[in-house]
């Protein structure tokens, strides 16, 4: 098992464009998360998801979008960067029924918003 | 608002000291207390885990103490090793979501 990939690893933003970070994992959790990490801040809940079609806000959800149209997959979209969207963002997921306190954790994309 | 404060922020310890990390949370609907591990480039992992009902648990020479009525709990690594050297995170959680500390810098020196 790969477990929870990301990608890319690095990007540069130009303010106002846009992208999609990639993220998936392929053990079967039903729950995926994003989160964003800064500089002595620890890891702030961006979005989440308990299955396919479903999804909800996190702590700090301003400025993203997400979709989870399949199991596997749970792509995170922002539409307008912005400076303040500096950070590395780390997917991770669970499982509800087998194991549902553990999060396992993505390797992570750095992204810079100039 | 803050609901889960680390401290301290940075930490030095000498090989085969004890390493000492603390966490205080607000909320006592909070009913699972995981503490993450992670190495520079690499997202955060699981190490040890606590739920309320307990007062200490043990795992290897990582140990969580847990005090219900202070709302704190602490992770403690004896014997510090060079390899243990990383940011250190706890967490709360309700809910499936977690809120986490602002992490812990652990320098291990040989």
């Amino acid at each position: 098992n790969a477990g929870v990939t990301q990608t890319p690893k690095f990007r540069i933003l130009k303010i106002g464009q846009s992208m999609t970070l990639q993220c998936a994992q392929d053990m079967n959790h039903n729950y995926m998360y994003w989160y964003r990490q800064d500089p002595g801040m620890g890891l702030k809940l961006i979005y989440y998801s308990v299955g396919a079609g479903i999804t909800d806000k996190g702590e700090v959800p301003n400025g993203y979008n997400v979709s989870r149209s399949t199991t596997e997959d749970f792509p995170l979209r922002l539409e307008l960067a912005a400076p303040s969207q500096t950070s590395v963002y780390f997917c991770a997921s669970s499982h509800r029924d087998r194991d549902p306190d553990t999060q396992y954790f993505g390797p992570g994309t750095r992204l810079t918003v100039l | 608002q803050q609901q889960v404060k680390q401290s301290p922020q940075s930490l030095i310890v000498q090989k085969g000291g004890i390493s000492i990390i603390n966490c205080a949370y607000e909320n006592t609907a909070f009913d699972y207390f995981p503490w993450y591990q992670q190495f520079p480039g690499k997202g955060p992992a699981l190490l040890i885990a606590i739920r309320p009902d307990v007062s200490e648990k043990k795992e290897g020479r990582f140990t969580i103490s847990f005090n219900k009525s202070a709302k704190q709990f602490s992770l403690h690594i004896m014997d510090s090793q060079p390899g243990d050297s990383a940011t250190y995170f706890c967490a709360a959680s309700k809910y499936d979501k977690l809120i986490f500390g602002s992490g812990t810098r652990l320098l291990v020196r040989p």
